[in-house]
């Protein structure tokens, strides 16, 4: 059983249309997290949700939108793409809340490719 | 905000070398994580440690608290440990995590 999984695992469009990347845990955490990781391979936190509710929110284009239904799903959706969005998405999640003795479990990532 | 650095950025070494990949940061801090990337893209979470030291299989993470510093030992190495080594360290507020920019192991058979 797949811990972490997000879909799709690629994803190819064009500038200026909208997308959805979705992601479920099923370890019962209560944290979720989306990071973007460049072509240089640095990973950067967008956004973090415990138990639905947002509680980091790093400087990102409010084209990009979180949505958490309910603790086990963390969606990523993003208005009007533009060539600079490419990257891989990845989406993790915790027991409880980064920073402290929380281990990280990734999903195995979504490369966005805008054309 | 806690800086990270890694070194080194790049490692080629041949099967059955001992590999250290060394992580330095500058506030104090309560974990510190070691990740791993395969080449095919999934990250996997290898140790999380506060002291000390720690040891599953032929990797070994060692923290020194007083010094900022830990390091990530292979033991005979193989090549399926090639893959992309990152440690994270929490920010000062300590809800967020500050990531090194990773070391690229490649293994030779």
């Amino acid at each position: 059983d797949t811990a972490v999984s997000q879909t799709p695992k690629y994803l190819v469009t064009q500038m200026g249309n909208d997308k959805s990347i979705k992601c479920e845990q099923n370890l019962g955490h209560d944290t979720m997290y989306w990071y973007k990781q460049d072509s240089k391979k640095f990973l950067k936190i967008m956004f973090s949700y415990n138990n639905k509710e947002l509680i980091i929110n790093e400087t990102v284009p409010n084209r990009f939108s979180p949505k958490s239904p309910d603790k086990a799903h963390l969606n990523l959706h993003i208005n009007s793409l533009e060539l600079g969005d490419s990257a891989v998405y990845f989406c993790a999640s915790s027991p409880f809340v980064q920073g402290s003795d929380s281990p990280l479990h990734f999903g195995n990532g979504t490369r966005l490719t805008v054309t | 905000k806690n800086e990270v650095e890694q070194s080194p950025q790049n490692l080629t070494a041949q099967e059955g070398e001992f590999i250290t990949i060394n992580c330095s940061y500058s506030v104090g801090i309560s974990a510190l994580h070691w990740l791993q990337q395969h080449p095919g893209g999934g990250i996997v979470s290898l140790f999380m440690l506060s002291s000390g030291k720690k040891k599953h299989g032929r990797l070994i993470a060692t923290i020194n608290i007083q010094e900022k510093h830990s390091s990530l030992h292979i033991t005979a190495s193989h090549p399926r440990d090639s893959a992309v080594y990152i440690c994270a360290v929490p920010e000062t507020s300590g809800s967020r995590l500050t990531f090194g920019e990773g070391t690229q192991l490649t293994v030779n058979p």
